[in-house]
């Protein structure tokens, strides 16, 4: 069964650490992975998205990579800000053609 | 402004009662998708749409149903089949299957 998990649910951190958040997939022969992110009560805003021939891709203070023959992909955020403060969802496509999501993990930064 | 637009906001169905949620987009994408989200879950795919009038099941497709008449339009049905309606709907849209899908704000579903 084709599943992704993000480990932990939740992480704390003070206000200007560098954190990396982590996304694990079961099945290697993915078509592409996608890094969203979800205030309260709101949609999901697409971050980052990385082919399957890519290893990684930035966008400002945000740095995804992709290890298929691991089956992982983490998400570096650097010099934190509180407006940082968010779940982040992981989503992979398979050849079946549809997202499948990861449980998320909420992200506090502390001032 | 292009966007994906979900109304309403907050939306209360009574025991035995139809209730459709809307989603409209002016992105000119021809992929539309539904998606339920539970406190603690993930995303989870209702139905989705590649082309207009052509659509198909999800994952948790049962007491849903959806229609695809017009390329911006793709409403969701919460029908009285639904037992355990109450959830976040959020609906999406892309240009194709693969690429990067854009989120409304979402409907939340209650129930009375």
């Amino acid at each position: 069964k084709q599943e992704v998990t993000q480990i932990p649910a939740a992480l704390s951190v003070p206000e200007g650490e560098n954190l990396v958040l982590n996304c694990s997939f079961t099945d290697s022969a993915i078509y592409n992975l996608q890094w969203f992110r979800q205030d309260p009560g709101k949609g999901l805003t697409s971050l980052l998205l990385i082919q399957s021939s890519q290893r990684e891709q930035t966008s400002g203070r945000l740095n995804a990579s992709l290890d298929k023959s691991s089956g992982r992909s983490t998400l570096y955020i650097a010099a934190s800000q509180p407006g940082d403060s968010a779940t982040y969802l992981c989503a992979v496509t398979w050849g079946a053609q549809k997202l499948v999501f990861g449980q998320g993990t909420r992200l506090t930064i502390n001032p | 402004d292009g966007g994906i637009t979900q109304s309403p906001k907050y939306l209360f169905r009574k025991e035995g009662q139809n209730v459709t949620l809307s989603c409209e987009q002016n992105l000119n994408h021809d992929a539309m998708y539904w998606y339920r989200q539970d406190p603690g879950q993930g995303l989870r795919l209702i139905y989705y749409s590649q082309i207009v009038n052509d659509f198909q099941k999800g994952d948790i497709a049962e007491g849903y149903s959806v229609s695809r008449e017009k390329k911006e339009s793709f409403p969701l049905t919460v029908t009285s089949a639904q037992k355990n309606p109450t959830a976040f709907y959020l609906c999406a849209s892309s240009t194709g299957q693969k690429e990067t899908q854009y989120f409304g704000p979402g409907t939340r579903l209650l129930v009375l």
